[in-house]
């Protein structure tokens, strides 16, 4: 199956600072990416669908200022906390598209801790 | 609004039993559905998928049953092994849009 990897696998960062967090697709090009966050013993929140070459669709509820997406190429989307809290500590995991327009792959995830 | 629900947050099966997730949701406009097997701190990990024109779709040790007019599906896993304890998820989309509307996840663990 397609591997997407994340970088990095967990982070810990004091509180106001911002983190970026890489996304990639490794053994093809996906034009769309996902971004997920999942809280302990919760299901995963879709946050925001990556577009290549184009802005992000945020889901409802998700401040696009303080969630930095950046979909520069067809392998590659990062996803920025900005002046980061620690109620933005949680578990982000991003997903790609593959060869079938129904499934797709995930990240390992990373692991924020903001302190 | 939790379209996508997993009812069981937990189930515990012994090995070589079957073990049986249940997920039911409430938009009639899923068409597509897979389950997802996931571990601490990993992403998660395609299992299995079945199209709102099927009924059943088999893999292996993994059955998916599909009820559309109960808006129910189903995942057995038989023979279970240890190696099935994890965190199973359901997730379903609409042909129309890529998101994954995801379950809340039933906690399986296999005994020996």
């Amino acid at each position: 199956g397609a591997v997407v990897s994340q970088h990095p696998s967990w982070v810990i960062c004091k509180s106001g600072t911002s983190v970026k967090i890489e996304c990639r697709s490794l053994d093809f090009q996906a034009t769309t990416m996902f971004w997920y966050r999942q809280f302990p013993k919760q299901s995963l929140m879709l946050m925001a669908t990556s577009n290549e070459g184009s802005k992000a669709t945020y889901e409802q509820g998700v401040e696009k200022d303080k969630f930095l997406i950046n979909h520069a190429s067809l392998t590659l989307s990062t996803l920025t906390v900005t002046s980061a809290h620690p109620e933005d500590s949680s578990f982000y995991i991003c997903s790609a598209f593959g060869d079938s327009s129904y499934e797709q792959y995930f990240g390992p995830g990373t692991r924020l801790t903001v302190t | 609004d939790q379209q996508v629900k997993q009812n069981s947050p937990s189930l515990s099966v012994q090995e070589g039993r079957i073990s049986i997730l249940n997920c039911d949701y409430t938009n009639s406009m899923f068409d597509y559905f897979l389950w997802y097997k996931k571990y601490p701190a990993e992403g998660p990990t395609f299992l299995i998928s079945i199209s709102s024109i099927k009924d059943k779709n088999e893999d292996g040790r993994f059955t998916v049953f599909l009820n559309k007019s109960a808006k129910h599906l189903s995942l057995h896993i038989v023979p279970s092994q240890p190696g099935d304890s994890a965190v199973y998820f359901c997730a379903a989309l609409t042909g129309t849009a890529s998101k994954l509307t995801f379950g809340t996840g039933t906690r399986l663990q296999v005994t020996l």
